[in-house]
């Protein structure tokens, strides 16, 4: 079975720039998760959207946004982009949304640098 | 507000030896906790999920313990080999606006030859 997979690995953009991320889950999984992980704040979670929905999103300003497909295909956008977004962007994919023991199941990431 | 520590922040071992990993949260009320594996580069990896009842298990040669009074949890590596230099996350599920995970900020571990 194939695992999670996002698109693309590496990305460099400059300030006030826009760009999207694409996550790929694992088939079958309905539920992806968005995070964002830097040396300094560590795993910071994003939000999560499982058929289509958004369930839970994290503490981060509206530049942030992001969207499910019926195929379960999740892109993250950002918007206006700032020095401080650069980062290691991961998705994640679970079988069912808020399960007690849902294992995630993690993508390689999307490294993006701001320039 | 919903907190998860991690200590040591790092730690160097040698091939062979065993170490433990401390995971304390405030993240109340508590759902589950959950140890992440992260190699460079790539994403997370989970070792094992605890829920409030269960206060150990194990996965190969790591074993995971929990003590839902003290909210502490530790991750214990046996007989460490090259290939688990890494960094450990510790996540804490809370019962509320479905199960929101809460991470720690991880312990890198070297395991040295």
């Amino acid at each position: 079975k194939a695992g999670v997979t996002q698109t693309p690995r590496y990305l460099i953009k400059t300030r006030g720039q826009q760009v999207t991320l694409s996550c790929s889950p694992i088939s079958g999984h309905r539920s992806v998760s968005w995070y964002q992980q830097t040396p300094g704040q560590g795993l910071q979670f994003l939000f999560e959207y499982f058929s289509e929905t958004q369930r839970n999103k994290g503490n981060f300003p509206g530049r942030f946004s992001g969207r499910q497909f019926s195929n379960s295909r999740s892109e993250m956008n950002v918007s206006t982009l700032e020095l401080g977004d650069s980062a290691l962007y991961l998705c994640a994919s679970s079988l069912i949304a808020g399960g007690v023991t849902d294992t995630q199941y993690f993508g390689p990431g999307t490294r993006l640098t701001v320039l | 507000k919903n907190q998860v520590e991690q200590s040591p922040q790092s730690l160097i071992i040698l091939e062979g030896k065993n170490c433990t990993l401390q995971c304390n949260y405030t993240v109340s009320p508590f759902s589950n906790l959950r140890w992440y594996k992260q190699d460079t580069g790539r994403g997370p990896v989970s070792l094992t999920i605890m829920t409030f009842s269960e206060n150990t298990k194990s996965n190969g040669r790591y074993t995971a313990t929990l003590d839902a009074d003290t909210k502490q949890s530790s991750l214990h590596i046996t007989a460490s080999q090259l290939s688990d230099s890494a960094s450990y996350i510790c996540v804490v599920s809370g019962v509320s606006a479905g199960n929101k995970l809460t991470f720690g900020g991880g312990t890198r571990v070297l395991v040295k030859p």
